[in-house]
């Protein structure tokens, strides 16, 4: 079974900016999380989309904000970048019913 | 904040068994034992989990105390593949994951 993708796995852009990242889940998985990896602050939860609702949300700014579509793949945007936002970010995919999630590789974003 | 406690960091010899400890003296009857690793900058990879029991896989294995308020992972034959940050959580299931700051495993030649 294919693991979880994301694209693209390097992003460049200029403050100001917004961005768009995808991730596909495992086949057969309905819950897809997003996740924020900096040095300063750790691993740090999003939001959470289940049968293209969000199911829970973490404590950023509205600028981040996501959706998920009828195949279960999700896009999270970050709309006016700032310099704080260059990360790594996450999703991870299980299915939904309080199991094991499982994470992609992972999208490098580096804002200038 | 995370409900759990990990050494910073901890050294092991390449072929020996690398034991990490967790300290979760807070966890709920419901919630689960789970380890994750990040190998440098790559996405975290699940390693194992459990409730009550110890627990095997190809993996590690997992080591939980009778009263639950402490783990360990258990990596049989260290190999240098295995250096990552190791992450210790308590889970209930259906929540979002809360990271600590992990245990850094460097695994020595």
């Amino acid at each position: 079974k294919a693991g979880v993708t994301q694209t693209p796995r390097y992003l460049i852009k200029t403050r100001g900016q917004q961005v768009t990242l995808s991730c596909s889940p495992i086949s057969g998985h309905r819950s897809v999380s997003w996740y924020q990896q900096t040095p300063g602050q750790g691993l740090q939860f999003l939001f959470e989309y289940f049968s293209e609702t969000q199911r829970n949300k973490g404590n950023f700014p509205g600028r981040f904000s996501g959706r998920q579509f009828s195949n279960s793949r999700s896009e999270m945007n970050v709309s006016t970048l700032e310099l704080g936002d260059s990360a790594l970010y996450l999703c991870a995919s299980s299915s939904g019913g309080g199991d094991t999630q499982y994470f992609g590789p992972g999208t490098r974003l580096t804002v200038l | 904040d995370a409900k759990t406690t990990q050494p910073p960091s901890m050294d092991c010899a390449e072929g020996r068994a690398a034991n990490l400890p967790c300290n979760h003296s807070t966890i709920s009857g419901n919630e689960y034992v789970y380890w994750y690793r990040q190998i440098h900058s790559q996405g975290p990879q699940y390693i194992i989990h459990g409730l009550k029991n110890n627990e095997t896989n190809e993996m590690a294995s997992l080591i939980i105390t009778e009263d639950r308020k402490s783990s360990t992972l258990i990596l049989p034959h260290a190999t240098l593949r295995d250096t990552a940050v190791y992450y210790c959580i308590v889970y209930p299931g259906n929540t979002p994951l809360v990271f600590g700051k992990g245990t850094r495993l460097s695994v020595i030649a």
